[in-house]
């Protein structure tokens, strides 16, 4: 039974469209966060949110819109999508904020933007 | 600026020689430290992690760790390397402070094992 879970694994498109990605967890925790992992596989955190509450918005521009319906969901939402919006996305969770919580991490989404 | 390094971008080694891989940090003050590892085409998975202590620590799948406060480093280690253990390899820093869950990562370490 998968702890953290991204759809889609892959997502091509064309510069301009907007794609969402979804991220659910099974684990119970009240943490949630977006990574982008660029193609030096550099790992950055973009967004983490706590019981549904945003905590984390490390300077991504705005056409990326996180959303938490609820403690088990995090989803992305890109607008206008660019050529470097192209990396793997990455959903964790965690029990909480503290940093002494280790993160889960799902599997990853491939998002290649031509 | 708070960072983390991993000097060395690509390691090969033979399976069963032994492994170090380097992480040096900077922050403020001594941060909580984590080594995480990335299987192919898969999520990341903690291998270990250091709050305080015993600056020797141990994690799963027979990695230990070792915090030196004095080079800012936290060099990841294992005695005798198994081919499965080719993965890309991310040590990472948190905040002792400010709730927030953010982990600074390094760039990774990329490991080939020769068989």
């Amino acid at each position: 039974d998968t702890a953290v879970s991204q759809t889609p694994k892959y997502l091509v498109t064309q510069m301009g469209n907007d794609k969402s990605i979804k991220c659910e967890q099974n684990l119970g925790h009240d943490t949630m966060y977006w990574y982008k992992q660029d193609s030096k596989k550099f790992l950055k955190i973009m967004f983490s949110y706590n019981n549904k509450e945003l905590i984390i918005n490390e300077t991504v521009p705005n056409r990326f819109s996180p959303k938490s319906p609820d403690k088990a969901h995090l989803n992305l939402h890109i607008n206008s999508l660019e050529l470097g919006d192209s990396a793997v996305y990455f959903c964790a969770s965690s029990v909480g904020l503290a940093s002494t919580y280790e993160q889960y991490f799902g599997p990853g989404t491939r998002l290649t933007v031509t | 600026a708070q960072s983390v390094t991993q000097p060395d971008i690509h390691i090969t080694v033979s399976e069963g020689a032994s492994l170090e891989l380097r992480c040096n940090y900077s922050y403020g003050a001594t941060p909580y430290l984590f080594w995480y590892v990335q299987s192919p085409g898969q999520g990341l998975q903690l291998l270990l992690k250091y709050f305080s202590g015993d600056t020797l620590v141990q994690g799963i799948k027979g990695f230990e760790a070792e915090f030196k406060r004095s080079q800012s480093s936290f060099n990841l280690r294992k005695p005798s390397v198994h081919w499965s253990d080719a993965a890309e390899y991310f040590c990472a820093v948190g905040a002792r402070s400010g709730n927030t869950g953010k982990l600074i990562f390094g760039q990774g370490t990329t490991l080939q094992v020769k068989p």
